[in-house]
């Protein structure tokens, strides 16, 4: 049982660059999320779905878009890169029942240069 | 607007003690409060969970206490191992979970 995958790993863009960070869980979960955790700080939410085709902003959304067009996947697209983005991305999900808590992905560091 | 404070960033007990983390929220709407658990290089892993009509959850060495007058919660782990060793995050929800800063704890043997 895989999880939530998230590749890649690591990551140095340069300023103005795009990426895309992947997402994928294999629970069929219907929620899914995206955090930054800078350092020293708490995770911060950029943006969630809670089901193929709907999304929604979080606290952090400026700079990031987001698609659900399937259950599984959970892509984040990072649009003309800001040193200010330079963060770890965490992507999590889970079940409605709140209870259970998300699962996380391992991360993906991006340094923007 | 920081809705979820660990003001402790970090805690160092020695084995076979209580450890205690602390927690403080401003969001009465906060109706669920989870304990986060997170090594290097991994992420975040659920620990425990307590909803606010609760003021004590129980799970193995894991209690979570929540004071809803003071909105505060903590988290006693008992007794503390090494292999508690990682940083703790408290996190609250309501339409969104939100996370504090973390608490580094380190188990000494």
């Amino acid at each position: 049982n895989a999880g939530v995958t998230q590749t890649p790993k690591f990551r140095i863009l340069k300023i103005g660059q795009s990426m895309t960070l992947q997402c994928a869980q294999d629970m069929n979960h219907n929620y899914m999320y995206w955090y930054r955790q800078d350092p020293g700080m708490g995770l911060k939410l950029i943006y969630y779905s809670v089901g193929a085709g709907i999304t929604d902003k979080g606290e952090v959304p400026n700079g990031y878009n987001v698609s659900r067009s399937t259950t599984e996947d959970f892509p984040l697209r990072l649009e003309l890169a800001a040193p200010s983005q330079t963060s770890v991305y965490f992507c999590a999900s889970s079940q409605i029942d709140r209870r259970y808590g998300y699962t996380f992905g391992s991360g993906t560091r991006l340094t923007v240069v | 607007d920081q809705q979820v404070k660990q003001n402790s960033p970090s805690l160092s007990v020695q084995e076979g003690r209580i450890s205690i983390l602390n927690c403080d929220y401003t969001n009465s709407m906060f109706d669920y409060f989870l304990w986060y658990k997170k090594y290097p290089a991994e992420g975040p892993t659920f620990l425990i969970s307590i909803s606010s009509i609760k003021d004590k959850n129980e799970d193995g060495r894991f209690t979570v206490f929540l004071n809803k007058s003071a909105k505060h919660l903590s988290l006693h782990i008992v007794p503390s191992q090494p292999g508690d060793s990682a940083v703790y995050f408290c996190a609250a929800s309501a339409q969104d979970m939100r996370f504090g800063a973390g608490t580094r704890l380190t188990v000494k043997p």
